[in-house]
């Protein structure tokens, strides 16, 4: 079974960059399509954007210019990086799979991390 | 950006009876490649979303047969036969067909 679980920093300062990884166990990271999505809380959950195993992005334009993603293939692991942040950007980070099944295709967000609390201040 | 729009927001459901849940998509959801890509969600308390259901019907691996998925266009609707204890929490639909990928503002199953 597919497992991921995400790390970094559960405080950052105002104006400084969210580093996070999603590390993969239980299957390989190649040839899929792995997403970050976040939710404040109390509220709902926003996608971020999602990075293909060969490197290639999508970000959500509304957080397109302060965002980066990357992956590493040798360690199972993808990473996000979210540039001046604000308190704005307190939530729960998530990380997840977009799957894809032999018989049908491209599936949905199948498999999702723990999440980890980022809480911007200073 | 696709907005989803669910209803209702709460769902007080007694044990044992059915629940539906909503979704209209501010746009239709049929994808180029001919796959409508829309999904539900369910957060239980304290955790992380869990896929129930994808391509609008069909059901993720492990999750039980009460719960089903319909629609087309831009109505789609998630059914629970007979709710239990464990279905509380909340519900999201999302679409995934075109960037960015969105969500509904959620909807709450609880136990009257």
């Amino acid at each position: 079974q597919v497992q991921l679980q995400e790390s970094g920093p559960g405080l950052v300062r105002p104006s400084e960059t969210l580093s996070l990884t999603c590390v993969v166990s239980g299957g390989s990271i190649s040839s899929y399509y792995w997403n970050w999505i976040r939710q404040p809380a109390g509220k709902g959950l926003e996608w971020i954007g999602r990075i293909y195993s060969s490197g290639s992005t999508n970000y959500n334009p509304s957080l397109k210019s302060r965002v980066t993603m990357s992956v590493d293939t040798s360690k199972n692991q993808f990473s996000l990086k979210l540039n001046s942040v604000t308190a704005a950007d307190t939530a729960v980070y998530y990380c997840a799979r977009f799957g894809y099944d032999i018989l049908t295709g491209y599936t949905t967000l199948d498999y999702w991390g723990q999440g980890t609390l980022v809480s911007v201040s200073s | 950006d696709i907005v989803m729009t669910q209803t209702p927001l709460s769902s007080p459901v007694t044990l044992g009876q059915p629940a539906s849940i909503s979704c209209r998509s501010s746009q239709g959801l049929v994808h180029s490649d001919g796959n409508t890509y829309l999904s539900w969600l369910q957060q239980r308390p304290g955790q992380p979303p869990r896929l129930l259901i994808y391509k609008i019907s069909n059901r993720f691996s492990g999750v039980p047969d009460r719960f089903s998925g319909s629609g087309a266009g831009t109505d789609f609707t998630l059914k629970v036969s007979r709710v239990e204890a464990e279905d509380v929490g909340v519900y999201y639909c999302m679409q995934a067909t075109q960037f960015p990928y969105t969500f509904g503002q959620g909807t709450k199953l609880e136990i009257k």
